[in-house]
């Protein structure tokens, strides 16, 4: 079975603070795919980015950064010098090879004070 | 623009009363598929089409009904619903299972 824990329900920081958000997931296939969304106050979900079971390489995107790491079965995402705008719900998201489902996890509230 | 399409955005509705939520896209899709978010539990997955005519059941599919008759739609039909049925549906289509494309979301309450 698969399954996704996202740990940390709200977490509030101070702009320009940085902040890690915390996945880890649970499979037994080998190839999986691993996805964050975020999800602003007006709703709509918006693909921040997807990582293949085979490329553990990190990826920074700007002040986004993702770790993945195998070992432990965790997909963290990291944002440097928050910005108001990064307040949001962002969820973490698996599907594997050999099934054509997606299994988030509860997602994780953020906010960021001015 | 590529782009999923819900309707409606905003659904009122009463116990009992059929009611269809229509989804479209337009990027060519095969994979299409329904969630419901509720607070607390995330994103859930109600059904989900890998291609016309194919569909399958997400982890929480009772009370839905879906149908694929055409690549660019795919429905979500609640039959006969009911107030636990009170929540957010996204609607989500990506060439494969490697990605998905949310539309914006249709939320519905029943009385």
């Amino acid at each position: 079975a698969q399954k996704v824990t996202q740990a940390q329900t709200e977490i509030s920081v101070v702009e320009k603070e940085d902040v890690t958000l915390d996945c880890v997931y649970e499979t037994r296939d080998t190839t999986y795919y691993l996805f964050w969304y975020k999800q602003p106050p007006s709703g709509e979900l918006v693909f921040l980015i997807r990582r293949n079971s085979f490329d553990e390489q990190n990826e920074i995107s700007g002040r986004y950064s993702w770790n993945f790491q195998k070992s432990t079965s965790s997909f963290n995402f990291t944002i440097t010098a928050s910005q108001v705008v990064d307040s949001a719900v962002y969820f973490c998201a698996l599907s594997v090879f050999t099934g054509n489902q997606f299994y988030f996890g509860t997602g994780t509230s953020l906010t960021v004070i001015p | 623009e590529a782009q999923v399409t819900q309707n409606p955005r905003y659904l009122i509705t009463v116990t009992g009363k059929k009611l269809t939520v229509t989804c479209s896209q337009n990027m060519n899709h095969e994979y299409m598929s329904w969630y419901r978010q509720d607070p607390g539990l995330g994103l859930r997955q109600i059904y989900y089409s890998m291609n016309v005519e194919v569909t399958d059941k997400g982890d929480v599919p009772e009370g839905y009904k879906v149908s694929r008759k055409e690549k660019r739609n795919f429905p979500l039909i609640l039959e006969s619903p009911s107030p636990n049925q009170t929540s957010l549906y996204f609607c989500a289509s990506g060439a494969s299972t490697d990605t998905q494309y949310f539309g914006p979301g249709t939320r519905l309450t029943v009385l």
